[in-house]
């Protein structure tokens, strides 16, 4: 596709549960970034992705949040044991060359933990 | 204090008026600065960026940085209703790597028709 693809676009799940987020990135960037945008704050980086690896996992709020990459393009955002605060949009981003300057991002997918 | 500082709004302005979106920071190691337009319900969507001080100019969109501020605006000629959003800034110190970028909270813009 075109653009950076997230889904779902929307997930209620119930406290406790294991979610797992997936991105598309734009075909040929190499550089992929995961955020978390919760009510009335901003954007919280969380993990980035040169190829398949993540050199810094320390943006990851806990370690019941971890991410992986495959084939250096999809990725998913797993969430163990989910809690009412992991509730957020939840924003990926690519870039071509790991460029700051040219991060796209998906629509995002709204997390709900009930 | 927040690393990156910008008022929530909301900020209404008639249609025709020129905008001033700003923010400003605290780390002196930000160079590159970007902003970001963002829809209810939609992903943030890159306007322009900007590299140290100095203003650049995209379409009805001009950017200004004053590093010795620590400052950066985004001006929005002849505003429509279709640029009521919210416009976050993001920035960075390194063009490329690891660290991702630092976002402001965003400013909520209504253009009044």
């Amino acid at each position: 596709g075109a653009g950076v693809s997230q889904s779902p676009s929307n997930k209620v799940t119930e406290k406790g549960k294991d979610v797992e987020l997936r991105c598309d990135p734009i075909s040929g960037h190499t550089a992929l970034y995961w955020y978390r945008q919760s009510l009335g704050q901003g954007l919280e980086f969380l993990i980035y992705f040169q190829g398949n690896s993540a050199p810094d996992k320390s943006g990851l709020p806990s370690d019941r949040f971890s991410a992986e990459r495959t084939g250096g393009s999809v990725s998913t955002l797993t969430i163990q044991r989910t809690q009412q605060e992991d509730s957020a949009v939840y924003l990926c981003a690519s870039s071509p060359d790991s460029l700051n300057t040219e991060a796209f991002f998906g629509q995002g997918t709204r997390l709900t933990v009930v | 204090q927040k690393e990156v500082e910008q008022d929530p709004g909301p900020l209404s302005v008639p249609e025709g008026a020129i905008v001033s979106l700003n923010c400003t920071y605290s780390n002196s190691a930000f160079q590159y600065f970007m902003w970001y337009r963002q829809y209810s319900r939609k992903g943030p969507e890159l306007l322009m960026y900007t590299y140290s001080s100095g203003n650049k100019e995209d379409g009805s969109f001009t950017a200004q940085v004053d590093k010795s501020s620590k400052y950066i605006s985004l001006f929005i000629r002849d505003s429509q209703p279709s640029d009521s959003a919210t416009y976050l800034c993001a920035m960075s110190a390194y063009l490329t790597g690891a660290d991702g970028l630092t976002f402001g909270k965003g400013t909520h813009l209504i253009i009044q028709p």
